[in-house]
């Protein structure tokens, strides 16, 4: 049972244009969700979350959109540089009391041409 | 301010062998969550641990399991190892609240079991 999916496993973008990664969501319960980086060999780097209770978030190049009715949210990075060549997590939050649970989708591999 | 950091970062073992990974959580954090990530997949959640107990578990068999010493770092343990055991496991730490839900990711062990 898959709650968070990312369908795409990769995606190729020219320098200087727009990344569009996309993730969907099965649980209504979730109450925030959150984009990760990975380089090889490193853990995972937060970039940029979002409550559920908001529809958009931006910080610098990175804007998450969050359409609760589509059950859909989406990473935009503008302009694309080829530092930002990764694998980007989409992950959502399950919070019960004090624990906070992570579900995180399957990776989306970023390439940055230059 | 010192990051999340894991210990050991490569090992191997045999199946029906048993292993523990170390994890010192960042500075002031006082939550530590594990995450098992297999090749090709987005991590999963294994369990968190709060002021020295468990008050998370995800969908592992009980032959995971783990320890939060009082400097908030933390020991995950695994028994009777099996091939499927063969991933990266992440350890995450967190303040119990956040205004961005973040995890703080380590590098990870990579635990090869043969």
């Amino acid at each position: 049972d898959q709650q968070v999916k990312q369908n795409s496993p990769s995606l190729s973008v020219q320098e200087g244009r727009i990344s569009i990664l996309n993730c969907d969501y099965t649980n209504s319960m979730f109450d925030y969700f959150l984009w990760y980086k990975k380089y090889p060999a490193e853990g995972p780097t937060f970039l940029i979350s979002i409550s559920s209770i908001k529809d958009k978030n931006e910080d610098g190049r990175f804007t998450v959109f969050l359409n609760k009715s589509a059950k859909h949210l989406s990473l935009h990075i503008v302009p694309s540089q080829p530092g930002d060549s990764a694998v980007y997590f989409c992950a959502a939050r399950l919070s019960s009391g004090s624990a906070r649970q992570l579900t995180f989708g399957s990776g989306t591999q970023l390439t940055v041409l230059p | 301010e010192t990051g999340v950091t894991q210990s050991p970062t490569h090992l191997i073992k045999t199946r029906g062998q048993q292993v523990t990974l170390r994890c010192s959580s960042q500075s002031g954090h006082n939550t530590v969550s594990w995450y098992q990530q297999a090749l090709g997949q987005g991590p999963q959640f294994i369990f968190q641990y709060y002021r020295e107990e468990e008050n998370g578990r995800g969908n592992f068999p009980p032959r995971f399991s783990g320890l939060q010493f009082p400097n908030y770092s933390s020991e995950l343990n695994v028994n009777a190892l099996e091939l499927d055991d063969s991933a990266l496991y992440l350890c995450a730490s967190s303040l119990p609240r956040t205004n961005t839900g973040e995890l703080f990711f380590g590098e990870g062990s990579r635990l090869t079991v043969l």
